[in-house]
């Protein structure tokens, strides 16, 4: 059974703060990693997505993956209210394997 | 940019009836996927196809089935229909065949049933 981990939340931050979202994992195949961010009632977005151990740097986001650990994270730097959402880790083994999600992790960004 | 399209976007059905989803990827996508997402819930992963072929298996009931056309899009079929199918569905496309395929969302379908 994958397996997904994320802290709900809901996470608040103050505007222009950086936020920090983890995630875990449990299928030591996995292969590839994304960031969504969903709005309530809309699909969700793709923010990152990272497949080699290290950091991924794009704009404001920073993803960062440790493949030994099964550890995933999501920096946001120089938070901003529209940045209010739920975010989705995803991971997949790749190909036209389907995504598995993680719960989400709700976060407020506080003017 | 072109993005996935889904269709219906809103559905009413009653329990028992029958319902039709469909789905037409980014141009040139070659890989769907369909996933459910129940309210307050994290969306399930369905099933996929790529080149029009079953790829990956989720948890999607016995009642439902889907198949990828020719000109790659996708329909789900969804039969003797219970109140607990009532969520939204996506439809999700990439460049596939490859083992860092990025899957892009639709805008999804809302599925009552009552």
């Amino acid at each position: 059974q994958k397996e997904v981990e994320q802290n709900s939340g809901p996470l608040s931050v103050p505007e222009g703060a950086i936020a920090s979202l983890n995630c875990t994992y449990s299928d030591r195949g996995s292969q590839s990693f994304f960031w969504y961010r969903q709005y309530s009632g809309k699909s969700p977005e793709l923010i990152m997505f990272i497949y080699s151990n290290g950091d991924k740097e794009d704009g404001r986001f920073t993803a960062q993956l440790n493949k030994a650990s099964q550890y995933v994270s999501l920096l946001i730097r120089d938070s901003q209210p529209s940045d209010s959402a739920t975010y989705l880790c995803a991971v997949t083994g790749g190909g036209a394997d389907g995504l598995t999600f993680g719960k989400g992790t709700h976060l407020i960004i506080q003017p | 940019a072109a993005g996935v399209i889904q269709s219906p976007r809103h559905l009413i059905k009653e329990k028992r009836e029958t319902a039709t989803l469909k789905c037409y990827p980014i141009p040139r996508h070659d890989t769907v996927y369909w996933y459910q997402q129940g309210p307050g819930q994290d969306p399930q992963f369905l099933i996929s196809f790529y080149e029009k072929m079953q790829s990956d298996k989720g948890s999607i009931p016995d009642r439902f089935s889907a198949q990828q056309f020719s000109d790659y899009h996708s329909e789900l079929n969804m039969s003797s229909l219970e109140l607990g199918d009532s969520a939204l569905y996506f439809c999700a496309s990439s460049l596939g065949g490859l083992s860092t395929d990025t899957q892009y969302f639709g805008p999804g379908t809302r599925l009552t049933v009552l």
